[in-house]
């Protein structure tokens, strides 16, 4: 198993252009994520889907779109970039099952560095 | 959710143990507590989770005391590879809307010969 994928790695763009960033998994999880992490802090939400089809916004969603088509694929979308979304973006996916009590553990991707200038 | 605290950073050397506490005053009583760990240039990977008492694994330890306002990550005999972002999270059962935890800024360990 690959885990979670992230493309491309590393991306320079200039302001207002758009871009999509893609994430895959190949565990079958239900959950997936989508984190930005700025230099020097933690991270913070930025979408998630508990299933094909479903996506909800989560702490910092202004500025990105996300669809989710299939179980393994979670895109995330800037539309018109700006140098504030400079940032390492994180996708994780989980296997959430209903009435568990617990959080299960998200597999995390390697991140994508996105610069803005 | 649940706001945590931890210290932003600790110095430790090879084959001591390190003890990172965070605290979590306001945890709810379905909030489950889980650690993550984080190297430069990579995601986080999970660690460890508990709700109370102790829960061991092969890699470390947590110590959550009965009123379940802190936790403990206990790192035994670190190592050089252990230098890394440690996060602690405090989050809500599932109830079918997403699992929103939030990671704070975490404490660095540093790990020396």
């Amino acid at each position: 198993n690959a885990g979670v994928t992230q493309t491309p790695k590393f991306r320079i763009l200039k302001i207002g252009q758009s871009m999509t960033l893609q994430c895959t998994q190949d565990m079958n999880h239900n959950y997936m994520y989508w984190y930005r992490q700025d230099p020097g802090m933690g991270l913070k939400l930025i979408y998630y889907s508990v299933g094909a089809g479903i996506t909800d916004k989560g702490e910092v969603p202004n500025g990105y779109n996300v669809s989710r088509s299939t179980t393994e694929d979670f895109p995330l979308r800037l539309e018109l970039a700006a140098p504030s979304q400079t940032s390492v973006y994180f996708c994780a996916s989980s296997y959430e099952q209903d009435r568990s009590p617990k959080n299960q553990p998200q597999h995390f991707g390697d991140g994508t560095r996105l610069s803005i200038l | 959710l649940a706001k945590t605290t931890q210290p932003i950073s600790m110095d430790s050397y090879e084959g001591q143990e390190v003890n990172i506490t965070c605290s979590h005053n306001n945890i709810a009583t379905n909030d489950y507590i889980t650690w993550y760990q984080q190297f430069p240039s990579q995601g986080p990977r999970f660690i460890i989770q508990g709700y109370k008492t102790k829960v061991t694994n092969e890699v470390a330890s947590l110590f959550i005391p009965a009123d379940r306002k802190s936790s403990t990550l206990s790192l035994p005999r670190v190592s050089l590879s252990d230098t890394a972002v440690y996060y602690c999270l405090v989050g809500p059962i599932l109830t079918g809307g997403g699992n929103k935890l939030t990671f704070g800024t975490g404490t660095q360990l540093k790990v020396e010969l």
